[in-house]
């Protein structure tokens, strides 16, 4: 058990599809992080939450849409994306403040066909 | 722009043997923590080892551990004896804890453990 959990391991879409990513932790921490990791790019911070509350978006397309309906679960909206969007993406949570580093999942692979 | 370099791309090492790995930062601040993370093929993100700042003794945990040279900006990572298990890409991280983004990544080292 990693403590933060995401779903699905594997999608595969199409650039007109509709999907989401979920993202659940039971760490108690108070910030939830959204990044997209790219071969051969360095990790990119997508989203930010904080006490549920968007602190960061990065200038990220519109075509993701983050949402955080609790301390617990965040999801990433994702629609009309294009192939360069295939990457792995992966979901952390902190509790802001302390230091102790971040808590990864294990990601979602995302193909765009 | 990248403010953490890890100047290596790929290293091996021979099963048993000792590996460091390198890595830079650089920030004015004088209160931060640095991190390595390990991602192994399984794709997850874990944390091996954690270092504060004010604190001039080098951080240890059973195998790992590492030599921080503050002054320096110097941040390097040393696996003893390794493991097969130990293969995977590492992450050298700092955050400032002054923003909720302050977290910054190093574009990563694949190691490889060679039988």
């Amino acid at each position: 058990e990693t403590g933060v959990t995401q779903t699905p391991r594997h999608l595969v879409m199409g650039m007109t599809n509709k999907k989401s990513l979920k993202c659940e932790q039971h760490l108690g921490h108070n910030a939830m992080y959204w990044y997209k990791q790219s071969a051969k790019k360095p990790l990119e911070l997508m989203f930010v939450y904080s006490l549920e509350e968007r602190v960061e978006n990065n200038s990220v397309p519109s075509r993701f849409s983050p949402e955080c309906p609790n301390s617990s679960h965040l999801f990433l909206h994702l629609h009309t994306l294009q192939p360069e969007d295939s990457a792995l993406y992966l979901c952390a949570s902190s509790q802001a403040g302390r230091g102790y580093g971040y808590t990864f999942g294990s990601g979602t692979r995302l193909t765009v066909v | 722009a990248q403010t953490v370099t890890q100047s290596q791309p790929e290293m091996s090492v021979q099963e048993a043997e000792t590996v460091t790995l390198s890595c830079t930062y650089d920030t004015s601040e004088s209160d931060y923590y640095l991190f390595w993370y390990k991602q192994p093929p399984s794709r997850q993100m874990i944390l091996v080892i954690r270092q504060e700042a004010y604190k001039q003794q080098n951080a240890t945990e059973n195998r790992f551990s590492v030599n921080f040279q503050k002054a320096a900006k110097s941040f390097s990572l040393k696996i003893s004896d390794s493991q097969l298990g130990d293969a995977a890409m590492y992450f050298c991280a700092y955050d400032t804890l002054i923003f909720y983004n302050d977290m910054r990544f190093g574009a990563g080292t694949r190691l490889t453990v060679k039988p």
